[in-house]
């Protein structure tokens, strides 16, 4: 079955840096797009960022642009997410997602991980 | 950016209901909405994609429907594991967004 396995989430302080890891398992990874999506304590959920299947193309929300990067390894199955100059407002769970729809077709989250906390706190 | 509103906020409701919950969009989506429940504690679940089309494994009770600006999901009649919060999310343009969710809670 699908495993979508996040790591690196913790506390951080205002500015510094963090990178989150996704560890796939179970799917065809290098077919889908994928996706960060977050949720911040007792809030809705936003798109943070999305990644084409092959990595030739990436969107970002206004909130984090030119301060996270998202990248794929696909032969290693793994996303990644480096989030820089970190505010509190930054302060979610993060959640790694698969796109329902293989290639280019995409926007739809079918597969959810179970999210990393990351707070950011002096 | 695509604006989505979700109606009503709150829904009280008994199990065996109905439940009706609303999404409308600023401007057109299309039918390329989606609509996900998430349980506390939980991840969200894809329920609902390209407006009417059910996700796999997702009872039949639960109906979307709509296009455009105007989009309903439908559950027929609750069973105990459907109270949740539901989320509407559309993939028109990006910034995909998120409708700020509709809680159904027992009555």
């Amino acid at each position: 079955q699908v495993q979508l396995v996040e790591s690196g989430g913790g506390v951080v302080q205002p500015g510094r840096s963090l990178r989150l890891s996704c560890a796939a398992s179970g799917l065809t990874f290098s077919s889908y797009a994928m996706h960060w999506v977050r949720q911040a304590p007792g809030k809705g959920l936003e798109w943070v960022a999305v990644i084409w299947y092959d990595g030739t193309n990436k969107y970002y929300a206004d909130s984090v642009k030119g301060r996270f990067t998202i990248s794929r390894d696909n032969s290693k199955n793994t996303l990644f997410l480096q989030m820089n100059s970190l505010r509190a407002e930054d302060t979610a769970v993060y959640y790694c997602a698969r796109d329902l729809y293989r290639g280019y077709d995409m926007g739809t989250v079918e597969y959810w991980g179970q999210g990393t906390l990351v707070t950011v706190s002096s | 950016e695509i604006v989505l509103t979700q109606s009503p906020a709150t829904l009280s409701l008994s199990p065996g209901e109905r439940a009706t919950l609303s999404c409308r969009a600023s401007q057109s989506v299309s039918s390329y909405l989606a609509w996900y429940q998430q349980k506390p504690g939980q991840t969200p679940r894809l329920l609902i994609y390209d407006a009417s089309n059910r996700a796999t494994g997702i009872p039949a009770r639960f109906t979307g429907s709509g296009s455009g600006t105007d989009f309903t999901l439908t559950i027929s009649s609750l069973e105990p594991e459907d109270f949740a919060v539901y989320y509407c999310q559309h993939r028109s343009n990006w910034p995909w967004t998120f409708g700020q969710g509709t809680k159904v809670e027992i009555k």
